[in-house]
């Protein structure tokens, strides 16, 4: 079925370091792709998506490009504040299975001042 | 403002007392449905409704239950709550134009049963 690989945490990080979060996926034919966002005591909140191959995602200075040759949909932001510190995951949904979002286990991000 | 409430926002039990969560969203949302995330597992789905009174399993639906009565609301009923059911649940709702819209979010329920 299909699924999603996150890289584990927690990641900690100094104010204005570069961020990346590594994702890879399995499924079949061409999902799309999410990351969603937790902060501290919130539900999650959608970052960005990609729907098709070298769409490039982006939102709030993070970016992710969908590599199909890769299977992989990497999170980056150039330079971190204090509020980036969350719980970023990755996501899918299949073409064959639209209705449903396969979660990666999330990546818990610290950015200290 | 649109948003997907979710009551309690804590919630401690003992084993075998039937307790319901509930969850209401505002913004005429035909799709709603239920996660519990755990530490390394991230979000798992409990149960999904595509609209009223359709309802279906999820990854992990085994002791709990849901209705869907009324478009903007989705309960979530623990007839028997166990301790393996201690979690954080998240109601989410989205519209009926497929899973690449985007889910909204409750604020979740952690719950401890005992």
């Amino acid at each position: 079925g299909d699924s999603v690989t996150q890289m584990e945490g927690p990641v900690t990080l100094s104010e204005e370091a570069f961020l990346t979060i590594n994702c890879t996926y399995t499924a079949t034919g061409y999902p799309s792709l999410f990351w969603y966002v937790q902060y501290p005591g919130e539900g999650l909140q959608l970052l960005l998506k990609a729907t098709k191959a070298d769409d490039k995602g982006s939102n709030k200075g993070f970016e992710a490009t969908y590599r199909k040759e890769t299977t992989s949909f990497h999170l980056e932001k150039g330079s971190v504040q204090v509020s980036d510190s969350a719980v970023y995951f990755c996501a899918l949904t299949g073409r064959s299975n639209d209705y449903k979002l396969s979660f990666g286990a999330g990546t818990t991000v610290t950015v200290r001042a | 403002e649109a948003q997907v409430t979710q009551n309690p926002r804590y919630l401690i039990t003992v084993t075998g007392k039937k307790l319901t969560v509930t969850c209401s969203q505002n913004m005429n949302h035909e799709y709603m449905s239920w996660y519990r995330q755990d530490p390394g597992l991230g979000l798992r789905q409990i149960y999904y409704s595509m609209n009223v009174e359709v309802t279906d399993k999820g990854d992990v639906p085994e002791g709990y239950k849901v209705s869907r009565k009324e478009k903007r609301n989705f309960p979530l009923i623990l007839e028997s709550p166990s301790p393996n059911q201690t979690s954080l649940y998240f109601c989410a709702s989205r519209t009926a134009q497929g899973a690449r819209s985007p889910l909204h979010f409750g604020n979740g329920t952690r719950l401890t049963v005992t």
